[in-house]
């Protein structure tokens, strides 16, 4: 069945860089992108960006251009998020999912908590 | 980037009740328009895609219409495991594939 496992909680300071993972398992990894969305607490949700692990092409918000990045290891079938230059309301819970919308299979998130 | 507006923010209902969600868009999103339910702890769950097809395993209770800017999402007779909170998100122009901000569905 297919599976998105993501990593453990992380607790960063302002100004530092985080590095999200969500492994794969079920499908072939290169036939579908990655989505990214997250949510503050207490918040809605909000779409982050996409990328294909077959081409490596990414689609980013605008919101987040120049310091986020996407990757993937498609030896391992994990996709990677990375957000530099954290600050207090990039707090939040980081859902990865499988390819565009609609999807319905989803990470279990990861709890990024920036704080001093 | 498309706006979502989803209304209303909350509604407190009992179980039996019928309820329409109402979601618009900025501008025309064609049908490519999804719904989402949340639950506290948990990712977001498919309902919804192509505006009113149904995702797989979800109940007929749950109905999806609209096209262009105006959509809404109906659940015919509101069960007690209904609870949470419904997103609305279209994925006609992207990126971002941009959410509604929710609305949160009380049972009473």
């Amino acid at each position: 069945q297919v599976q998105l496992v993501q990593s453990g909680p992380e607790v960063k300071n302002p100004g530092a860089s985080v590095k999200v993972s969500c492994k794969t398992s079920g499908y072939r990894f290169n036939s579908y992108g990655i989505t990214w969305v997250r949510q503050a607490p207490g918040q809605g949700l909000e779409w982050m960006g996409w990328i294909s692990p077959y081409i490596g092409d990414t689609k980013y918000s605008q919101k987040f251009q120049g310091r986020l990045t996407m990757t993937t290891d498609t030896s391992t079938s994990t996709a990677y998020l990375e957000l530099r230059s954290l600050e207090f309301d990039d707090t939040a819970i980081y859902y990865c999912s499988r390819d565009r919308a609609p999807t319905d299979y989803w990470g279990q998130g990861t709890l990024v908590t920036v704080s001093t | 980037e498309i706006v979502m507006t989803q209304s209303p923010a909350t509604l407190s209902l009992s179980p039996g009740e019928r309820v329409t969600l109402s979601c618009r868009a900025s501008q025309s999103v064609s049908s490519n328009l999804a719904w989402y339910q949340q639950k506290p702890g948990q990712a977001p769950k498919l309902l919804i895609y192509g505006a009113s097809t149904r995702a797989t395993g979800i109940p007929a209770r749950f109905s999806g219409r609209g096209s262009g800017t105006e959509f809404t999402l109906t659940i015919s007779t509101l069960q007690s495991e209904d609870f949470g909170v419904y997103y609305c998100q279209q994925y006609n122009y992207w990126p971002p594939e941009t959410f509604g901000q929710g609305t949160k569905v009380e049972i009473k």
